[in-house]
C-alpha cells in the first residue's frame, strides 16, 4: 500500500530555533496536509495543501506543496517550547478519500 | 462548536474479550473517519463512512471489526474478539468535505 517516507523521526532544539521536516512519497498526492498531535490529545490540522508548488504559511509555520506533488515540508521559526508534540505528514490520493499519514516527527524545544 | 467525541478515552481489556469504541462527529458533519495508531507507527486508515454507508472499508484489518453508524450520526466500532495486536490508539475524524480536519482524542486500547 501507500507509504510516506517522514523525516526526521524526532528532532532536539533550542528555543529560537528554525525546524524544518519533510515528507516523500513513491505516488502522486492531491493534497498534503499537516497536523500537529499534542500528548492525550487527537491530531489538530495545522496547513493544508491543495495545489502543486503551492507555499502556505500559518503564523510561524511555513508549507510547501511540492511541484512533483510527491513531497512536502514544513518549516517552524522560531521555536517556542508549545512547539513540543509529534508532527504528522499527511497525503490525499487523487482518488478515494482516505489519508495516508507519515511516521510522525516528534519534536523537542528546550528553553 | 463541539468537538469529535470519543469514548471511552482509555480501555484495558483481556485477549478475547469484546470491546466497543464509540465516536459522536461534529453536527451535522456527514463524513467519520476511523483511525489507529499502532505502537508509535503511522496512523492508519481503517474505514469511511458518509451518513450512514460505508464509503470504504478497505482499511480494516480483519472481520473481527465491526464499524457501525446507524441513522448516521454516532458510530461504534467493534472489537470481537480482541487479539494482543489490537492495541493502539483508535482515532475518529469528521469533516463536512472529503478531507478529515477534525479530530477525536482518541481512544486507547490495551489488550492484554
Amino acid at each position: 500500500g501507500q507509504q510516506l517516507n517522514q523525516s526526521p523521526q524526532s528532532m532536539f532544539i533550542q528555543e529560537g530555533e528554525d525546524v524544518s521536516m519533510n515528507c516523500t512519497s513513491s505516488s502522486i498526492f492531491n493534497t498534503w496536509l499537516w497536523y500537529k498531535q499534542d500528548p492525550g490529545e487527537g491530531p489538530v490540522l495545522l496547513i493544508a495543501l491543495y495545489k502543486a508548488g503551492e507555499l502556505t504559511s500559518n503564523g510561524r509555520l511555513t508549507a510547501q506543496f511540492g511541484i512533483t506533488r510527491k513531497d512536502s515540508f514544513l518549516n517552524i521559526s522560531a521555536s517556542i517550547p508549545s512547539d513540543v508534540g509529534i508532527y504528522f505528514c499527511a497525503g490525499q490520493e487523487t482518488s478515494g478519500s482516505r489519508l495516508t499519514f507519515g511516521e510522525g516527527t516528534q519534536l523537542t524545544v528546550n528553553p | 462548536e463541539a468537538g469529535v467525541t470519543q469514548f471511552p478515552s482509555h480501555s484495558v481489556i483481556e485477549k478475547g474479550q469484546t470491546v466497543t469504541l464509540r465516536c459522536d462527529p461534529i453536527s451535522g458533519h456527514d463524513n467519520l473517519y476511523w483511525y489507529r495508531r499502532v505502537m508509535g507507527k503511522e496512523i492508519k486508515f481503517l474505514l469511511h463512512f458518509v451518513k450512514e454507508s460505508k464509503q470504504d472499508e478497505s482499511g480494516m484489518p480483519n472481520n473481527r471489526f465491526l464499524a457501525e453508524r446507524t441513522g448516521g450520526t454516532y458510530s461504534t466500532l467493534k472489537v470481537q474478539p480482541a487479539e494482543l495486536e489490537d492495541s493502539g490508539v483508535y482515532f475518529c475524524a469528521s469533516s463536512q468535505a472529503r478531507v478529515p480536519l477534525h479530530f477525536g482524542n482518541g481512544t486507547r486500547l490495551t489488550v492484554t
